[in-house]
């Protein structure tokens, strides 16, 4: 069964710590995003990835740092510079960017939650 | 900077009653999609428009895109239940999809 996979669903961080979040797909997708989702807000885009090996920043890079060293992983990690991490991370990914837009297929998102 | 504005943000309706959402950009897109987002969630992609003008329907839904590329519209007809979450809208720009900020719905029984 299809579908991309994010670990896990709660996530919580002491002060000072960093924090690395999964997404796993087997859609055989070239492109993967990450989005941060706040209360009643809508996603905006952390880091986005064409094809492997390669990945650029979003809207809201900064504190977050990524990994695309294989076709199918896309993992996020919350650094101590991310002052305010509390929020709902959703992965995505789509079959490519270049060309005709597809859609996109998200995870089950992780809350992360800070102690 | 980019932004793409939905409105209203909330959407009170009694089940039966019409629902239209908003959706505006400050720059033209490429193209438009639409998600449904439950609560407790993820988004999951109910259309894309890509033609100045083009209209589509799924059922009760009706999506528009407008002429100059730059806003859209969602209409869903006699709301159900089932109808209930966030609908955002997210138009392509530089290989980038920027997210409207959505529109709660909530349905009355």
């Amino acid at each position: 069964d299809g579908g991309i996979t994010q670990s896990p669903k709660y996530l919580f961080r002491k002060e000072g710590q960093n924090v690395t979040l999964s997404c796993e797909q087997n859609l055989n997708h070239d492109a993967m995003y990450w989005y941060r989702q706040d209360p009643g807000q809508g996603l905006r885009l952390i880091y986005y990835s064409q094809i492997v090996n390669d990945f650029q920043k979003g809207d809201i890079a900064e504190g977050y740092s990524v990994s695309r060293e294989k076709k199918e992983s896309f993992p996020l990690t919350v650094t101590s510079a991310q002052k305010n991490p509390t929020a709902f991370y959703l992965c995505a990914s789509s079959i490519g960017v270049t060309g005709l837009s597809q859609p996109q297929h998200f995870g089950d998102g992780t809350r992360l939650s800070i102690l | 900077g980019q932004q793409v504005m939905q409105i209203p943000q909330y959407q009170h309706v009694q089940e039966g009653e019409d629902f239209t959402t908003y959706c505006n950009s400050s720059t033209t897109l490429s193209n438009i999609q639409w998600y449904k987002q439950r609560p407790g969630g993820h988004p999951v992609f109910l259309i894309q428009l890509v033609k100045s003008g083009e209209v589509k329907k799924q059922k009760r839904l009706t999506f528009q895109f407008g002429e100059a590329k730059k806003n859209s519209s969602l209409h869903i007809t006699a709301t159900q239940t089932t109808d209930v979450g966030t609908y955002f809208c997210a138009g392509l720009r530089a290989y980038k999809y920027i997210f409207g900020t959505g529109t709660r719905l909530k349905v009355l029984a």
